[in-house]
């Protein structure tokens, strides 16, 4: 079975600080990542996806994420975070390839940008 | 485009009685999950249909929890008798094939007290 761990459960910085929150999945075999993010009271929505090619993906609002398959990890930055990047960041994969299954979530980070 | 509907948004019910919750996928998608998001934690996959059947339902609690998606597209998820411990919210997606991108509804957040 696959698992998601997101090891930063609250993350405070200051803006304009650079951000990068740690991803590791466990599953052998092909997988998709996705980082979504879930501002205050709206729903879940895809900040990027990986699932094959140049490892270095980019996402929406500056943010990006670099697949390294060595290390089972899929680590989020942005260098320079703003007051309105305060969510919940959650980690996910999927079996890639004929697997077609659900996502598995890590548990979330949730950060909060002082201005 | 329009996305994921659910409702009710909120429901509050006491233990040991029943809830239904309701989803409508974005028009054309054969895929659509039931995720449970407790607090503090990230949503887990109760159920997943492609088209009118299911694909995994590993971990949905069958004693109490049932799900339909009559027709391939609309879908309901019912809990009976619902526990404490099912206080979450309910978080229905859908996708055009099953291991893409999901696309989220805003969820039902459900109290049993």
């Amino acid at each position: 079975a696959q698992s998601v761990s997101q090891h930063n459960h609250h993350v405070i910085l200051s803006e304009a600080a650079s951000l990068e929150l740690g991803c590791n999945y466990s599953y052998g075999g092909t997988v998709n990542l996705f980082w979504y993010v879930q501002y205050p009271g709206q729903h879940l929505q895809l900040l990027l996806k990986y699932f094959s090619g140049d490892p270095l993906v980019k996402g929406i609002k500056g943010f990006e994420a670099e697949f390294i398959k060595s290390k089972f990890s899929f680590n989020l930055r942005k260098p320079s975070v703003q007051w309105s990047d305060t969510a919940e960041y959650f980690c996910a994969v999927n079996a890639g390839g004929a697997g077609r299954r659900a996502l598995t979530f890590g548990s979330g980070t949730r950060l909060q940008v002082q201005p | 485009e329009a996305g994921v509907a659910q409702s009710p948004r909120y429901k509050i019910i006491e233990k040991r009685q029943s809830v239904a919750f309701w989803c409508n996928p974005i028009s054309g998608h054969a895929t659509l999950y039931w995720y449970q998001q407790i607090l503090g934690q990230g949503p887990k996959l109760l159920i997943q249909f492609q088209n009118n059947g299911v694909v995994d339902d590993s971990q949905l609690p069958k004693d109490r929890f049932s799900a339909e998606r009559l027709k391939g597209v609309d879908s309901t998820l019912k809990i009976q008798p619902a526990k404490l411990e099912d206080s979450a919210v309910y978080l229905c997606a859908s996708s055009l094939e099953g291991g893409g991108r999901e696309f989220f509804g805003p969820g039902t957040r459900l109290t049993v007290l």
